[in-house]
């Protein structure tokens, strides 16, 4: 199985603040790289797919990119309704892996 | 609008059979993979498996001998079945779909259906 690695677990930063967080998968993946936010007791939401491509109605401060197998999601203005927990998933291989998640928290 | 919507019971007993159906409303479920996910505090998210609405499917080597998916496109719905259930099948467990063939990015979900499994 591919192995996602998300870091850091969690961030603390102010509104206005650009927030980068970076997942690594264990071998190459290409672009088949997913991001998805998670607010309590609500099911996971697409931002992005294939490492950088907004998902429709997704604000444009949300961007994805990639580096061979460094996948990096960036908010670059953060906002208050930010606040949640962000997972990355691969779609190269099955099985299907996601990583650990991290927590963006609003200071 | 495009919706899911998980169903199924929320308790278990050690050794018994899992069994959730996902509805699809407001949009079609053929041409489209359908898939199951769960999530636990100790294992985070982990995908169980897909089903497409011809039937073929596949499933996660790590569940595959518990598991079986079906889908009934007349009602448009998908069932999960997972035997011999362990306290370590408790999880959220939530109902997906696939962006698009071969696009294995989820961009509709269900509410999720919490599965409590204890004696």
């Amino acid at each position: 199985d591919i192995q996602m690695t998300q870091s850091p677990s969690s961030v603390s930063a102010s509104v206005g603040d650009r927030v980068t967080i970076t997942c690594r998968a264990s071998q190459v993946i290409s672009t088949w790289l997913g991001w998805y936010q998670q607010k309590p007791g609500k099911a996971p939401k697409l931002l992005i797919y294939a490492a950088s491509s907004l998902q429709s109605g997704v604000p444009s401060r949300f961007s994805g990119s990639e580096s061979e197998t460094d996948f990096t999601l960036t908010i670059s203005s953060l906002q208050p309704e930010d606040s949640a927990t962000y997972y990355c998933q691969q779609a190269n291989n099955f099985p299907l892996t996601f990583g650990g998640g991290t927590k963006v928290e609003i200071k | 609008q495009a919706q899911l919507q998980e169903s199924g019971p929320g308790l278990l007993r050690p050794s018994e059979t899992l069994s959730l159906t996902c509805t699809v409303s407001g949009a079609s479920i053929m041409n489209y993979h359908w898939s199951w996910i769960r999530q636990s505090p100790g294992k985070g998210l982990e995908w169980i498996g897909y089903i497409y609405y011809s039937g073929s499917s596949d499933y996660n080597p790590s569940l595959k001998s518990r598991v079986t998916m079906s889908v009934d496109t007349s009602k448009s719905q998908f069932c999960l079945k997972m035997n011999s259930v362990t306290a370590a099948d408790t999880a959220v467990y939530y109902c997906a779909r696939a962006v698009a063939a071969g696009y294995w990015f989820f961009d509709l979900w269900g509410r999720g259906s919490l599965v409590t499994v204890s004696s």
